[in-house]
C-alpha cells in the first residue's frame, strides 16, 4: 500500500541554523508534492508545491527538493527562528484527486 | 475574504447519535474535501467532491456521508456516531483539486462518548 514517512520525532535546532526535514515515500508514483505548516489547533498552510520533473524550489528562506529515484523529499528552512516552530506535513497527489499526506515532523527552533 | 469556514468548532456527541459538520468556501472552488486527524495517522481523506453534484469516497469514508448541492457548501454527515470516529475534522477545498494547493479550515474536534 502507499505510504508516507515523515520523522516522527520532533526536531529541535538552534535558531539561525537551517532545519532539513525529510519526507519518504513507498508505492506511489507522485506528479506533486506538497508542503504544508500546522500550528497547534489550527489547520495547515500551504508553503511550496514541487513538480515531479522539478529537482529544488525555492520561496524566501524555504527549499524543498524531490528525487523521485529515492523517493523523497527534503525540506529546508535556513535562518531559522522560534517563529518557525510548528508542525510540518509533506502531501503527495498523482494528479488525480486524491491527495496522501504525512504524519508530519515537529520543529522547535530554540532562541 | 473568510476562506474556508467550519462550524462547530467543538462537538460533543454520544454513541448513536448523528451531527453534520459544515464546511464553506467563499473561494470559489471547485475541489473540497473531508479529512480527519488523528495521534500519529496523519490527515486521511474520507470524501472529496469536484463539484456541485459530484462526491467520492476517500481512503477511510465508512460512517460519513456528504452531498454537494452548490459550490460554496460541502457538509459531512456522521450517521451513527462511533467513538472511533473521535478526531479532528478538516474541510479543505482547491480552486483545481488534483495538484492545487488546499485551503483548510480551521478543524472541528468531535468528542464521541
Amino acid at each position: 500500500s502507499q505510504k508516507i514517512e515523515q520523522n516522527s520525532e520532533a526536531l529541535n535546532i538552534q535558531e539561525g541554523k537551517t532545519a532539513t526535514l525529510t519526507c519518504n515515500y513507498t508505492n506511489y508514483s507522485p506528479a506533486y508534492l506538497q508542503w504544508y505548516r500546522q500550528d497547534p489547533g489550527r489547520g495547515p498552510v500551504f508553503l511550496l508545491l514541487i513538480r515531479e520533473n522539478e529537482k529544488e524550489k525555492r520561496k524566501e528562506r524555504l527549499k524543498v527538493t524531490f528525487d523521485t529515484t529515492l523517493k523523497q523529499s527534503l525540506f529546508h528552512i535556513t535562518a531559522s527562528q522560534p517563529a518557525d516552530s510548528a508542525t510540518y506535513l509533506c502531501a503527495l497527489t498523482s494528479g488525480t484527486y486524491k491527495y496522501i499526506f504525512g504524519t508530519g515532523t515537529r520543529l522547535k527552533v530554540l532562541a | 475574504n473568510a476562506g474556508v469556514t467550519q462550524t462547530p468548532k467543538f462537538q460533543v456527541l454520544k454513541t448513536g447519535q448523528s451531527m453534520t459538520l459544515q464546511c464553506a468556501q467563499d473561494m470559489n472552488h471547485e475541489y473540497m474535501s473531508w479529512y480527519r486527524q488523528d495521534p500519529g495517522m496523519g490527515l486521511r481523506l474520507i470524501h472529496y467532491s469536484v463539484g456541485a453534484g459530484i462526491t467520492d469516497q476517500g481512503e477511510v469514508p465508512n460512517g460519513y456521508n456528504v452531498s454537494r448541492s452548490t459550490t460554496e457548501d460541502f457538509p459531512l454527515r456522521l450517521l451513527s456516531a462511533a467513538p472511533s470516529q473521535t478526531s479532528v475534522y478538516f474541510c479543505a477545498s482547491s480552486y483545481t483539486g488534483g495538484a492545487g494547493e488546499l485551503f483548510f479550515g480551521e478543524g472541528s474536534r468531535l468528542t464521541v462518548l
